[in-house]
């Protein structure tokens, strides 16, 4: 059975502070990793998308991967109060199908 | 334009009515996901379809659910006879035809069964 892990949280930064949110994966032979964040009582929406080892970067973002270790991170730069929120990770492997972890609840306060 | 579009946004039922969930996926978007989530919970997989064709439903309950995607119309997902365990949200997903292309959400059907 494939198995997306997260820590649930809360996560509590500071305002302006790095926010670092962790994923671990079962399936070895996972793709695509994808983040996404969820506002209570909102649907999912993609922040980024990884396929590759190493760091990807888009504005305060990164996304780092690490297949060997099967691993993947979301750091969030300069965090702001409108970024709390649920940060979910997605796993795909061969079937296509992005098996969700349950979400890491980030609060940032100011 | 369009994003994934979901409807209705809140459907209330009572116990053993039928819920009609539907979905239309982004322009250019052949398959199309569902997934339920129940408060405090991740996401959960459903069904995963093509246009006339389920590829998986190995997240579907065997009973009363069912779903389909014609050639011409929208996504729907069915529940039959629905019981207050079937409360929760249902979010639509769509992408393109590439194995590694990320899924992008509608705004979910929040069922609730009294």
């Amino acid at each position: 059975q494939k198995e997306v892990e997260q820590n649930s949280g809360p996560l509590s930064v500071p305002e302006g502070a790095i926010a670092s949110l962790n994923c671990t994966y079962s399936d070895r032979g996972s793709q695509s990793f994808f983040w996404y964040r969820q506002y209570s009582g909102k649907s999912p929406e993609l922040i980024m998308f990884i396929y590759s080892n190493g760091d990807k970067e888009d504005g305060r973002f990164t996304a780092q991967l690490n297949k060997a270790s099967q691993y993947v991170s979301l750091l969030i730069r300069d965090s702001q109060p409108s970024d709390s929120a649920t940060y979910l990770c997605a796993v795909t492997s061969g079937s296509y199908i992005p098996t969700f972890g349950r979400g890491t609840s980030l609060i940032v306060h100011p | 334009n369009a994003g994934v579009m979901q409807n209705p946004r809140h459907l209330v039922r009572r116990r053993g009515q039928e819920a009609r969930l539907r979905c239309s996926p982004m322009k250019g978007h052949s398959h199309v996901y569902w997934y339920r989530q129940l408060p405090e919970e991740g996401l959960k997989f459903m069904v995963y379809l093509q246009k006339e064709n389920i590829i998986d439903e190995s997240g579907m309950p065997k009973e009363r659910f069912s779903a389909e995607f014609p050639k011409e119309g929208p996504s729907i997902l069915r529940i039959q006879q629905v019981v207050r365990g079937d409360s929760a949200a249902y979010f639509c997903a769509s992408s393109r035809r590439e194995s590694n292309s990320p899924l992008h959400f509608g705004n979910g059907t929040r069922l609730t069964v009294t």
